[in-house]
């Protein structure tokens, strides 16, 4: 089943504007990870955010973390074409396997 | 390329047939995992290995489905009697083990099975 949900479903947005996706989740978690999805391809990691941890940066990426509210966000600054792609928040929990939520569909046009 | 590979990638097949996907993981990567990944939706854990033990299987994973890891290395996952249900990705993913971490998953192309 899905931990939680991505909100929004989708997002289209300009070239060089902000992209921000946030992620919920149900359960107590170890970390959360962002991946990126290109249209029918295998997923790639983005960035890990820890339990314990409130913000992250990586590159044009910026992950925030809200254990209290069980959320999550992913900034995207400066978007490029090249970043459309489906992003989906994975939760780890005591196990060893990830929970996805349902995803968020970006699509930046030039 | 070192990465996490899988074969074939697309698969068509008749409802009741048998199918098997292969899985190599990155070389050095001691825990392999299986995911289900139906269209608009992320992907569904399946089961996991740690070397060649199978650990963890989801309730997803039927009594059709059976998965190995025999040498710690490549996997296999066996869908029986193949049903329209069974359509969708399947994706491969592996990790290295270091004690008191974990770490981020590294994932393979997948393979889209079609059943018709």
């Amino acid at each position: 089943s899905q931990q939680g949900e991505e909100d929004p479903q989708a997002l289209s947005i300009q070239e060089g504007e902000n992209a921000t996706m946030n992620c919920s989740y149900k359960t107590s978690i170890n970390n959360l990870q962002w991946y990126r999805q290109n249209s029918g391809r295998g997923l790639v990691h983005l960035i890990l955010i820890r339990s314990n941890e409130r913000e992250k940066h990586s590159g044009r990426l910026r992950v925030t973390l809200d254990t209290s509210k069980k959320s999550s966000s992913l900034l995207i600054t400066a978007s490029r074409a090249a970043d459309t792609a489906s992003y989906f928040c994975a939760t780890a929990g005591g196990g060893n396997k990830l929970t996805f939520g349902t995803g968020t569909q970006l699509k930046v046009e030039l | 390329d070192t990465g996490v590979s899988q074969d074939p990638r697309h698969k068509i097949t008749k409802r009741g047939q048998n199918v098997t996907f292969r899985c190599d993981p990155i070389s050095e990567h001691n825990r392999l995992y299986w995911y289900r990944q139906t269209l608009g939706q992320g992907p569904e854990f399946l089961t996991y290995f740690q070397n060649e033990a199978q650990l963890e299987k989801s309730r997803l994973l039927s009594d059709r489905f059976s998965a190995e890891r025999p040498k710690g290395s490549f996997s296999t996952l066996e869908i029986q009697r193949t049903e329209q249900g069974d359509s969708a990705m399947y994706l491969c993913a592996s990790s290295p083990l270091t004690s008191g971490s974990f770490h981020e998953q590294y994932f393979g192309p997948g393979t889209r099975l079609t059943v018709t």
